[in-house]
């Protein structure tokens, strides 16, 4: 049974740039959700899709905006990267009707 | 939104006893965990507890509540060198359980 899978592992990127991150749920998961955990800190919502649309959002700028497929893996995008953008990049899943999130390594987004 | 606190450092030998502890502000029903979080990787769910219960064990894991003091721990038992990690205490209301917020992390070193 695969868990969470997060792709890219690491990526490095130039302020002002874009960038994509993709996530695959656990299998039978339909509801992802994705943090953002900088150095030191733990994770801060960003925001949860289910059933394609966006469910719920934390306190994060329009520059980061998602989408999630039919076969509910999802995307993060951000735009415009900011120095302080860099971070680890965690992707969760759950069933809609569970309290229990499982977790993927995350992406390790370097803005330059 | 919820303010999550825990202490930034633990150190034990190995063999003895950890807790960690957490303390939370949200005042409604909630639910509480404790997430384990090894270098370079995602987060592992360990346990967790609601808040209508007092305590959870699962083999080595104890949790114990104070709903009246909002403060929650995370016992080890015979604690090992691979339970050096940092470990997370989250919270996610019940109206809301898919909405996550977390501690800044104790880092647990364990010496042999």
């Amino acid at each position: 049974d695969a868990g969470v899978t997060q792709s890219p592992t690491h990526l490095i990127k130039t302020r002002g740039q874009q960038v994509t991150l993709r996530c695959s749920p656990k299998s039978g998961h339909d509801t992802v959700s994705w943090y953002q955990q900088a150095l030191g800190q733990g994770p801060q919502f960003i925001f949860q899709y289910y059933e394609e649309e966006e469910r719920q959002r934390g306190n994060f700028p329009d520059r980061f905006s998602g989408h999630q497929f039919p076969n509910y893996s999802s995307e993060l995008n951000v735009n415009a990267l900011l120095l302080g953008d860099s971070a680890l990049y965690l992707c969760a899943s759950s069933l809609p009707q569970s309290n229990e999130q499982y977790f993927g390594p995350g992406t390790r987004l370097t803005v330059t | 939104g919820e303010d999550v606190e825990q202490s930034l450092f633990l150190s034990v030998r190995e063999g003895d006893s950890s807790v960690i502890n957490c303390t939370y502000t949200d005042s409604s029903s909630t639910y509480l965990y404790w997430y384990k979080q090894e270098p370079g990787a995602g987060l592992q769910l360990l346990t967790y507890i609601f808040s209508n219960m007092d305590m959870k064990q699962d083999q080595r894991l104890t949790v114990l509540l104070n709903k009246k003091d909002k403060h929650l721990s995370l016992r080890i038992a015979d604690t090992q060198t691979g339970d050096s990690a940092i470990y997370f205490c989250a919270e996610s209301p019940q109206e809301n359980f898919n909405k996550f917020y977390f501690g800044s992390g104790t880092k647990l070193n364990v010496k042999p």
